[in-house]
């Protein structure tokens, strides 16, 4: 089957626009997650959904960043008045029911420069 | 206490030699330790995983080796190949929770 889709795969934004980050996770899967990946380092952790619930967003690394899976499946990570440092790329990944140690499979990824 | 140290940054083998990558980690509490392999403009995927119970899980060419009491985890490529170009992050979790604290990555080019 067709795994985690990730729209757009590339988005360039003028500082303090608002952006919008699309995560249409794998069928079926009931555990979603955000990662952020900065250039040259691991993904970094923002927030995880099991169904439409947002369990955990301690990652978001400040107000602007807003998370929502309002039907249990697609979800949709927003960045209000994007800054600089917020270029990165932006990783989905879902799984299965379960912890951290169930396989998360991640998507594409979005990339957002920021100018 | 919540990092995962990863060494080397970047590691250049030869086709059909042995890829070495270690990482280090403090906080006794993770219980789970997947490796992910990245390709240039893909997600990761998860590669192989090990639990502190064993010393030792081999999958195909892949092996990992934990050393629990140095807090330690490497991953082993044998007869590494070109195709095995990638970056490669290990990652820890702990017991009741659903995110991982990923390490820095190693940047892995085999030479044909």
């Amino acid at each position: 089957g067709a795994g985690v889709s990730q729209s757009p795969r590339y988005k360039v934004a003028k500082r303090g626009q608002d952006v919008a980050l699309r995560c249409d996770p794998i069928s079926g899967h009931v555990s979603l997650f955000w990662y952020q990946q900065a250039l040259g380092q691991g993904p970094e952790f923002l927030t995880y959904f099991q169904n439409e619930a947002q369990l955990d967003k301690s990652g978001l690394p400040s107000d602007r960043f807003f998370a929502e899976r309002p039907e249990g499946s697609v979800s949709t990570l927003k960045i209000q008045r994007t800054q600089q440092e917020d270029s990165a790329v932006y990783l989905c990944a879902s799984s299965e029911l379960g912890g951290a140690q169930k396989t998360q499979y991640f998507g594409p990824g979005t990339r957002l420069l920021v100018l | 206490q919540q990092q995962v140290k990863q060494s080397p940054q970047s590691l250049i083998v030869q086709k059909g030699g042995i890829s070495i990558i270690n990482c280090a980690y403090e906080n006794t509490a993770f219980d789970y330790f997947p490796w992910y392999q990245q390709f240039p403009g893909k997600g990761p995927a998860l590669l192989i995983a090990i639990r502190p119970d064993v010393s030792e899980k081999k999958e195909g060419r892949f092996t990992i080796s934990f050393n629990k009491s140095a807090k330690q985890f490497s991953l082993h490529i044998m007869d590494s190949q070109p195709g095995d170009s990638a970056t490669y992050f290990c990652a820890a979790s702990r017991p009741g929770t659903y995110k991982y604290i990923f390490g820095t990555g190693t940047r892995l080019k085999v030479l044909a």
